[in-house]
């Protein structure tokens, strides 16, 4: 079955500890990207990835960092989480242009106290 | 960045027809328009896309005026299930190798009554 897949699905952790949040697809696409969704201001894309080794940052990048070492797998990390890190983020990726329509992973809730 | 509006909310009744424009006044030459439906806690759902003009499929119709500054999703007969946010999406075209932001606007939350 064709899926985006993110780990975990729930997170609640401190201020300053780093985490790590993975998103595997399986479709062999090329583009890959990172949302945040908070309530009042919809989806804001933070990183995209146009192919491996090839990162460039979205709307809202502070505070977070990617990599693309596999073509399948863009994991998002946030070195130093703050509370204002606290949101509901989604992984997607499709084909490349980017215009083809993303396939979005189920969501990781994360809650920096 | 191509900026999108599109209304905070609407309310619609089972059967009728809906209409969710959305605004887009700097899209590039090499963008498309694409639509998304988001129900609560899950990841958004592709529903249509187009260039230009009409596009139709077994769910909605997508109408973009010949200026392309605007998008009109049409959803023919909503039942209760179509209760959800709808978001209207267009590229950041700078050309084949260039930067590929893409920009989600705040969405449009349709509540369908029975």
């Amino acid at each position: 079955e064709a899926q985006v897949t993110q780990n975990p699905r729930y997170l609640i952790t401190v201020t300053g500890k780093k985490l790590t949040v993975t998103c595997s697809q399986n479709m062999n696409h090329e583009y890959m990207s990172w949302y945040r969704q908070d309530p009042g201001l919809g989806l804001r894309q933070i990183y995209y990835s146009m192919n491996v080794e090839v990162t460039d940052k979205g709307d809202v990048p502070e505070g977070y960092k990617v990599s693309r070492k596999e073509k399948r797998n863009f994991p998002l990390i946030l070195e130093s989480p703050s509370p204002n890190q606290t949101s509901l983020y989604f992984c997607a990726s499709s084909l490349f242009p980017v215009d083809q329509p993303q396939h979005f992973g189920d969501g990781t809730r994360l809650s920096i106290l | 960045l191509a900026k999108t509006t599109q209304p905070i909310s609407m309310d619609s009744y089972e059967g009728q027809e809906v209409n969710i424009t959305c605004s887009h006044n700097n899209i590039a030459t090499n963008d498309y328009i694409t639509w998304y439906q988001q129900f609560p806690s899950q990841g958004p759902r592709f529903i249509i896309q187009g260039y230009k003009t009409k596009v139709t499929n077994e769910v909605a119709s997508l109408f973009i005026p010949a200026d392309r500054k605007s998008s009109t999703l049409s959803l023919p007969r909503v039942s209760l299930s179509d209760t959800a946010v709808y978001y209207c999406l267009v590229g950041d075209g700078t050309g084949d190798t260039g930067r590929r932001a893409l920009t989600f606007g705040s969405g449009t939350r349709l509540q369908v009554q029975p």
